[in-house]
């Protein structure tokens, strides 16, 4: 089964630090772009940020509010995406999705996550 | 990139059509066929429906098509059922920049 789940979301102070994790299976994890994509409470779906898979680069981009505070990675030998938030602010309280195409319909997200969810209070 | 543009909300009674706009500018959903129409029911994760403007994925039922002029996009729902009550999310792939969502109401 085609499957992505999603770790390590909780409650954090402004300025703190906090690493997602979501673990893949079902489909070949290093081939993959992986994505993050974010919704506040009550809010729209927000692209947050995207690594390559190495072969094609490997490379991250990012959204720009959380541009120099966000680092995406990953570790294809564990099947695992990274989303390492720090200098955290009120405004990055959301639910966390980690999503990708399986290669099956070009150019969607057709694989979600179920989601983790981050606050960000004092 | 800034986020495209949709109507905040519509609604239309069981068996009826109703169709969402996707606004966005000829950068992203004007250049690009890579247009994605997500549904995300309440506390649900989204849900592809429509990819490449137009292609539905397998599953999805043929009462949902999408299509583009210029710069927007619109997916079209026929038949309308209850359980498409929900929120629905454009997304321009190749921008990396979804819509600002749609809640559609059955009456």
């Amino acid at each position: 089964e085609v499957q992505l789940v999603e770790s390590g979301g909780g409650l954090v102070k402004p300025g703190g630090s906090l690493r997602l994790s979501c673990a893949a299976s079902g489909f070949t994890f290093s081939n993959a772009w992986m994505s993050w994509v974010r919704q506040a409470p009550g809010k729209g779906l927000e692209w947050v940020g995207r690594i390559k898979s190495k072969t094609d680069g490997g490379t991250t981009d990012y959204a720009a509010p959380v541009k120099g505070r966000f680092t995406i990675s990953r570790d294809d030998s564990k099947n695992t995406l990274y989303l390492q938030m720090n200098s955290l602010k009120t405004e990055d309280t959301a639910v966390y999705y980690c999503t990708t195409s399986s290669g099956a319909y070009l150019g969607a997200f057709d694989i979600w996550g179920q989601g983790t969810m981050v606050t960000v209070s004092s | 990139q800034s986020a495209l543009t949709q109507p905040a909300s519509v609604s239309g009674s069981p068996g009826q059509s109703i169709t969402i706009s996707c606004t966005g500018t000829s950068s992203d959903v004007g250049s690009y066929n890579l247009v994605s129409w997500y549904q995300q029911h309440p506390g649900k994760a989204p849900k592809l429906m429509i990819y490449e403007v137009s292609k539905r994925p397998s599953g999805v039922s043929n009462r949902f098509s999408g299509s583009k002029s210029g710069n927007t996009a619109s997916l079209t729902i026929s038949g309308l059922q209850a359980e498409d009550e929900a929120d629905y999310y454009c997304c321009s792939y190749a921008e990396e920049v979804f819509g600002t969502g749609t809640k559609v109401t059955v009456l």
